[in-house]
């Protein structure tokens, strides 16, 4: 099945820095990679996601890119504030599922005044 | 729009007593609906998921199981905890469809076995 591997597992940057997570995957018709935030003692919230069409996509100070051959993706946050502190998940398509996602280990953003 | 609820938000067990946990989506129709534990703040393990009414598919055989009673409604349950199940329980729904979608997750319920 697929395998999805997330680095690094913590992370500290300073306010205003960019931040870049990524997350290589073993299935290469993976199609779909969902990135999600999650704050202390709250359920994951979609913050961006990029199907295997496109390269790359941003919204505002988030964007993900996607190299289809080098079966990776990443997550870059530029301009960080203190607020984007939170862990991040990586995901992908359960090989042969439209049904199931198969999720990263997680990153721990903190982001220092 | 969606929304999809979770209750209790906290829970406190003894060690052998039953557990029910309710997950409701509002909004939608013949949703995917999962459940994941998450344990120690990392790693999101999926429990059960469904396609459809009476549907559950297992993914880690366990002390719990799982029903989908109606269309937008999930339950998680347990006859008998352990201290091992005490953890983040996070519900999830998706729309049906062939290719791979979003899951969107409920607030979550935390509970501690004791």
């Amino acid at each position: 099945g697929e395998n999805v591997e997330q680095h690094p597992s913590t992370l500290s940057v300073q306010e205003g820095d960019s931040a870049v997570i990524k997350c290589t995957y073993s299935d290469s018709a993976s199609n779909y990679f969902p990135w999600y935030k999650q704050e202390l003692g709250k359920g994951p919230q979609l913050i961006i996601d990029i199907r295997s069409n496109v390269g790359e996509k941003k919204d505002q100070r988030i964007a993900v890119t996607l190299n289809k051959t080098a079966k990776h993706f990443s997550l870059h946050i530029t301009e960080t504030q203190p607020e984007d502190s939170a862990v991040y998940f990586c995901a992908a398509p359960v090989s042969g599922s439209a049904r199931q996602l198969t999720f990263g280990s997680g990153t721990q953003l903190t982001v220092l005044p | 729009s969606q929304t999809i609820h979770q209750w209790p938000a906290t829970l406190v067990q003894p060690v052998g007593s039953p557990l029910s946990l309710e997950c409701t989506v509002e909004g939608t129709s013949n949703p995917n609906l999962y459940w994941y534990r998450q344990a120690a703040g990392r790693g999101l393990q999926l429990l059960f998921y469904s396609v459809g009414i009476g549907q559950i598919s297992s993914e880690v055989p366990q002390n719990l199981s799982a029903s989908r009673p109606q269309d937008r409604q999930f339950i998680l349950s347990s006859k008998k905890l352990l201290l091992s199940d005490s953890g983040f329980y996070l519900c999830a729904w998706s729309v049906q469809g062939n290719r791979a979608k979003t899951q969107y997750f409920g607030p979550g319920t935390r509970l501690l076995v004791l």
